[in-house]
């Protein structure tokens, strides 16, 4: 079953404390993403990778790292995490084959930065 | 800079009547994709489409349906005999290739309620 596994699914965490969430793929996609959604802001990107060891900022990457060292995976790192990065966050990864776009999410992580 | 419009925030309609849901964008470049996604109440992100700006071919798929006019830079999403299972968040988003990247940018969403 096609799949995009994120972890945690929610988290509560305290000003600083390092954090990773885990997003991990099944179906080989080469591009993957982050994105955080919030009330009135909508939908933002934080991160993308077209693939391994490729990695490039979206629209809101202060905060936050990625690696990509391996296709399947793609974690968000926070090193000093801030009240102001509690979010809802969303993996994704699709691929295009034959001029068809496929693209699925994670199920979210709910972040509570106190 | 990239920019997506969803000017319409909130709509309701009875089952069975048809709903379009508006796009707007804004881009310098000339190659770029277009994409709409599906939020459900459950919170879960579902991609609807890819377009891109190359092919403006209307595309349907079922009740759903993408009008793509680059004269107007629109990118409008028919939902044809609404059912409830419709209601829902849906963004449309804008990639463009300047300088070969692909960040995405979304439009603030269009909350649909269907119902019954």
């Amino acid at each position: 079953e096609a799949q995009v596994t994120q972890n945690p699914r929610y988290l509560i965490t305290v000003t600083g404390k390092k954090l990773t969430v885990t997003c991990s793929q099944n179906m080989n996609h080469e591009y993957m993403s982050w994105y955080r959604q919030d009330p009135g802001l909508g939908l933002r990107q934080i991160y993308y990778s077209m693939n391994v060891e490729v990695t490039d900022k979206g629209d809101v990457p202060e905060g936050y790292k990625v690696s990509r060292k391996e296709k399947r995976n793609f974690p968000l790192i926070l090193e000093s995490p801030s009240p102001n990065q509690t979010s809802l966050y969303f993996c994704a990864s699709s691929s295009l084959t034959g001029g068809k776009e496929t693209q699925y999410f994670g199920p979210g992580t709910r972040l509570l930065v106190l | 800079a990239q920019k997506v419009t969803q000017a319409q925030t909130e709509i309701s309609v009875v089952e069975k009547e048809d709903v379009t849901l508006d796009c707007v964008y804004e881009t310098r470049d000339t190659t770029y994709y277009l994409f709409w996604y599906k939020q459900p109440p459950s919170g879960e992100l579902v991609f609807l489409i890819r377009r891109n700006s190359f092919d403006e071919q209307n595309e349907i798929s079922g009740r759903y349906s993408w009008n793509f006019q680059k004269s107007t830079s629109s990118f409008n999403f028919t939902i044809t005999a609404s059912q409830v299972v419709d209601s829902a968040v849906y963004f449309c988003a804008l990639s463009g290739y300047l300088g070969g990247s692909e960040k995405l940018v979304f439009g603030k969403g269009m909350k649909l309620t269907v119902n019954p």
